[in-house]
């Protein structure tokens, strides 16, 4: 999951911590936020999302934040695992729209 | 596994070409959407389409067109290729126009020499 990007940031942690992943959105007009992972190779794929209404949601061993006054999406990942290490994204979409805007992205690493 | 099927998975041609990359949504998904993904410029939106229509349009060139028929599947045309075309197609489908998730393919590859 790291063909992507020659600039993106690393996030390297040891199997069984916790991972934070951060993403600042840019449009406040965005009422719908999703995170996605890309391996190498393989398309982007959902992991959580999240309405603006929301400011917490939670999955199995992924926890979505929004931060709406300052414009702040995180994930957080419990208990990371190697087949976690990949390049994830956060992506915001207009109000009323579904035209996703997609981050930079973020590479995680963990070590075993 | 999305559901969602892109083909050819790779395709490498010369500069000047012109080549049509194919996808197929997730069953009862409505939503077409087609990204470019490179190196220097990220996941870029091209363009969206809902029931055959055109819906919205992203960064997409003039020399790039798409459409979606009538069974759904949709085609992306790419013409006149240039080497900075060169990334990653990547199709993904959702079931309504807004706030649901998109499902991504797996991608083409298009190299263009």
């Amino acid at each position: 999951g790291e063909s992507v990007g020659l600039h993106l940031p690393t996030l390297s942690v040891q199997e069984g911590d916790n991972s934070i992943i951060n993403c600042a959105y840019s449009n406040s007009a965005s009422d719908y936020f999703i995170w996605y992972k890309q391996e190498s190779g393989k398309g982007p794929q959902f992991i959580i999302d999240i309405r603006s209404n929301m400011d917490k949601r939670q999955g199995q061993r992924v926890t979505v934040l929004l931060n709406k006054t300052v414009k702040h999406l995180s994930l957080q990942i419990a208990a990371t695992q190697p087949g976690d290490s990949a390049v994830y994204f956060c992506a915001e979409s207009p109000q009323y729209g579904n035209k996703l805007v997609f981050g930079a992205g973020t590479i995680l690493r963990v070590k075993s | 596994d999305s559901g969602v099927t892109q083909t050819p998975k790779h395709l490498i041609t010369a500069t000047g070409q012109r080549v049509t990359l194919r996808c197929s949504p997730r069953s009862g998904d409505l939503s077409v959407y087609w990204y470019q993904q490179s190196l220097d410029q990220g996941l870029q939106f091209l363009i969206q389409y809902y029931n055959g229509e055109e819906r919205a349009k992203g960064n997409i060139l003039e020399r790039f067109s798409a459409q979606q028929f009538p069974d759904l599947h949709s085609e992306l045309n790419l013409s006149s290729l240039e080497l900075g075309d060169s990334a990653l197609y990547f199709c993904a489908s959702s079931s309504t126009g807004a706030d649901s998730p998109l499902h991504f393919g797996n991608g083409t590859r298009l190299t263009v020499t």
